[in-house]
């Protein structure tokens, strides 16, 4: 039972244009929901995070936004640069749970020259 | 400040032996975790330390895997026997404490672990 979905196993964009990632979660209890950045032979790298209370987070050229009543969640990339091209690894916790992280599968995000 | 280390970076083993993945955490960081990455899936969580106590331990397959952190430092996840479903990137993260939701969880690069 996956509590965390990201749909799209991978991206493609075009230097320089917006990229958009999903996420979707299914467990209502969840009220904290961050994004995680990962190269190939690293760990994840915290990237950005949203509380439950908010509906936008901004933090340079990244954005995520979170919609409670469709319980989904975006993170906005503007402009996309080839250093962006990475996993992206969507997480939540909540409910009591000693702040464990719930992850979705990622997405895989390759920015073009 | 130096990051999360983990040791080996890779281990190849045969499937029935056992194997032990070893984390030092970032100083002064209270909550340490291990997850495990099968290729294709997000981190899974298998045991939460808060200093030298477990916190949870519900996903962690406990009739082979054991972990401990002893002196509520580093830590070391041992599998044993192996099973070739074992095959994963074992993650390790920590973090300054229990107590404040924006703690951010730091992330080791991981050992990758192919059981043939």
């Amino acid at each position: 039972d996956q509590q965390v979905k990201q749909n799209s196993p991978s991206l493609s964009v075009q230097e320089g244009r917006i990229s958009i990632l999903n996420c979707d979660y299914t467990n209502s209890m969840f009220d904290y929901f961050l994004w995680y950045k990962k190269y190939p032979a690293e760990g994840p790298t915290f990237l950005i995070s949203i509380s439950s209370i908010k509906d936008k987070n901004e933090d340079g050229r990244f954005t995520v936004f979170l919609n409670k009543s469709a319980k989904h969640l975006s993170l906005h990339i503007v402009p996309s640069q080839p250093g962006d091209s990475a996993v992206y690894f969507c997480a939540a916790m909540g409910g009591g749970s000693n702040y464990k992280l719930t992850f979705g599968k990622g997405t895989l995000l390759t920015v073009n020259p | 400040e130096a990051g999360v280390a983990q040791s080996p970076r890779y281990k190849i083993i045969e499937k029935r032996q056992s194997v032990a993945f070893w984390c030092n955490p970032i100083s002064g960081h209270a909550t340490l975790y291990w997850y495990q990455q099968i290729l294709g899936q997000g981190p899974k969580l298998l045991i939460q330390f808060q200093n030298n106590g477990v916190v949870d331990d519900s996903q962690l397959p406990k009739d082979r895997f054991s972990a401990e952190r002893l002196k509520g430092v580093d830590s070391t996840l041992k599998i044993q026997p192996a099973k070739l479903e074992d095959s994963a990137v074992y993650l390790c993260a920590s973090r300054l404490s229990g107590g404040a939701v924006t703690d951010t969880q730091y992330f080791g690069p991981g050992t990758r672990l192919t059981v043939l």
